[in-house]
């Protein structure tokens, strides 16, 4: 079985500034790793994916995240944020090649960033 | 093109109310999955679909919930004798294939059952 883990429940940052997203996943078995973002009384909106290859995947909207796998993390960054970016981001993980039958994903409980000008 | 729409997007429910949400996932793809997101937290997997058949349900959380896609597109997701803890968010995504691909997510359905 899988898990998620994000260390930080609420991440207050000022405009312009960097910002680091912590997601730690546990599993016995190979995974796929997605960063999902959450606009208020929005669905989820996926920001980037890392399923093979280079271990920097970029994304939409300036976002970057690293999978590390000794230390089973799968952290997300943006050098410089804004205000737009205020919102619930999600960090999942879906065991790779799950016997061709789904791939349900498991979703941490969420980081709220918050973007104070 | 046309994303993932569900419907009604807000629902209040008496307890004991039986109630059904509707996911109209992207034409064309194989897979439908519905999760449920509790207040604070993140989604959990409920069910899920390629083309008709219902090949997992391990994460309905009782009897009351039943889902279907007798056509393989539109799907609903029933609850029966709703309760207050089923008050949550239902998030309906599909995927073009059958195999790990990007999930779409709909707005979601918001249910309060009082």
């Amino acid at each position: 079985a899988q898990s998620v883990t994000q260390l930080d429940s609420q991440v207050p940052v000022f405009e312009e500034a960097p910002v680091e997203l912590r997601c730690n996943y546990s599993s016995s078995v190979s995974v796929y790793l997605f960063w999902y973002v959450q606009y208020p009384n929005q669905g989820l909106q996926l920001l980037l994916k890392y399923l093979s290859g280079s271990t920097l995947v970029k994304g939409i909207n300036g976002f970057e995240a690293e999978f590390n796998k000794s230390q089973t993390s799968f952290h997300l960054r943006k050098p410089s944020v804004h205000i737009s970016d205020t919102a619930e981001y999600f960090c999942a993980v879906t065991a790779e090649n799950y016997g061709g039958s789904q791939g349900n994903l498991i979703f941490g409980k969420g980081t709220k960033l918050s973007v104070k000008p | 093109g046309a994303g993932v729409s569900q419907s009604p997007r807000y629902k209040v429910a008496k307890r004991g109310q039986d109630v059904a949400l509707r996911c109209d996932p992207i034409s064309g793809h194989v897979s439908l999955f519905w999760y449920q997101q509790a207040l604070g937290q993140g989604p959990e997997f409920l069910t899920y679909f390629q083309n008709e058949a219902q090949l997992d349900k391990s994460g309905l959380p009782s009897d009351r919930f039943f889902a279907e896609r007798p056509e393989g597109s539109v799907s609903t997701l029933k609850i029966q004798r709703t309760q207050q803890e089923d008050s949550a968010v239902y998030l309906c995504a599909s995927s073009p294939g059958a195999y790990q691909e990007t999930q779409y997510f709909g707005p979601g359905t918001r249910l309060l059952v009082l």
